[in-house]
């Protein structure tokens, strides 16, 4: 089984409007941390927003929030008010705990248009 | 700042030539991380080293991707014998060892293969 799925390849999103970028996962690690990366045309890998299995409130950074539902094994990304730099793809990553210590492991990604 | 630096940006060799990746971590990060992304796909494990531990190798695609790290610092992805199919973006990543573990990534290798 896939450790982290996400289905959408392609979202769009009209400027100022809100969009959530959808993200499953699978582990049956009871620690672990989910995280979501923002990848800019120009390759970079940026870090955007984390949250721990054990955390009781939804993480927030700003524009950024992690619709954590742990039942359902979905973290999912919602960007308030696109706005044109949010133009990249996006990708949602799980670490685990193993004995050889921290493993990543890194969705497919979902490729984001924000619409003028 | 003081973030990850790769070395080279962009690396063209031929078919059945040795390549070596150079990473640079951020200092005081324990873990490093290689990932290879090929052409619009997403990151795929290759290796991982934590602190003085054997690396977890379980990610390299072949016996002829192999990878050190010297002084628990600096870390080398070496190719040999390349092929076209490992055409690809190399990337590193470090962290510390703490809960959060954000990684860190460097701006990569673009390796073509010819």
């Amino acid at each position: 089984a896939q450790k982290i799925t996400q289905t959408q390849p392609g979202m769009f999103v009209q400027e100022k409007e809100a969009v959530t970028l959808d993200c499953t996962y699978d582990t049956s690690d009871p620690s672990y941390g989910l995280f979501w990366y923002k990848q800019p045309s120009s390759g970079e890998m940026i870090f955007l927003i984390y949250q721990g299995s054990y955390d009781q409130q939804n993480a927030t950074e700003g524009r950024y929030s992690l619709n954590f539902q742990k039942a359902r094994k979905s973290a999912n990304l919602v960007i308030s008010a696109s706005q044109l730099g949010d133009s990249a793809m996006y990708f949602c990553a799980m670490r685990e705990t193993s004995n050889t210590g921290n493993q990543f492991y890194f969705g497919t990604g979902t490729s984001l248009t924000v619409i003028p | 700042g003081a973030g990850v630096s790769q070395s080279p940006s962009n690396k063209v060799t031929e078919k059945g030539k040795d390549v070596e990746l150079r990473c640079d971590p951020i200092s005081g990060h324990t873990a490093l991380y290689w990932y290879r992304q090929s052409l619009g796909q997403g990151l795929e494990f290759l290796i991982y080293f934590q602190g003085n531990s054997a690396p977890d190798k379980s990610g390299l695609p072949s016996d002829r991707f192999s990878a050190e790290r010297t002084g628990g610092s600096v870390s080398t992805l070496t190719i040999q014998r390349t092929q076209q199919e490992d055409s690809a973006v190399y990337l590193c990543a470090s962290s510390f060892g703490g809960r959060v573990n954000e990684q860190f990534f460097g701006p990569g290798t673009r390796l073509t293969v010819l």
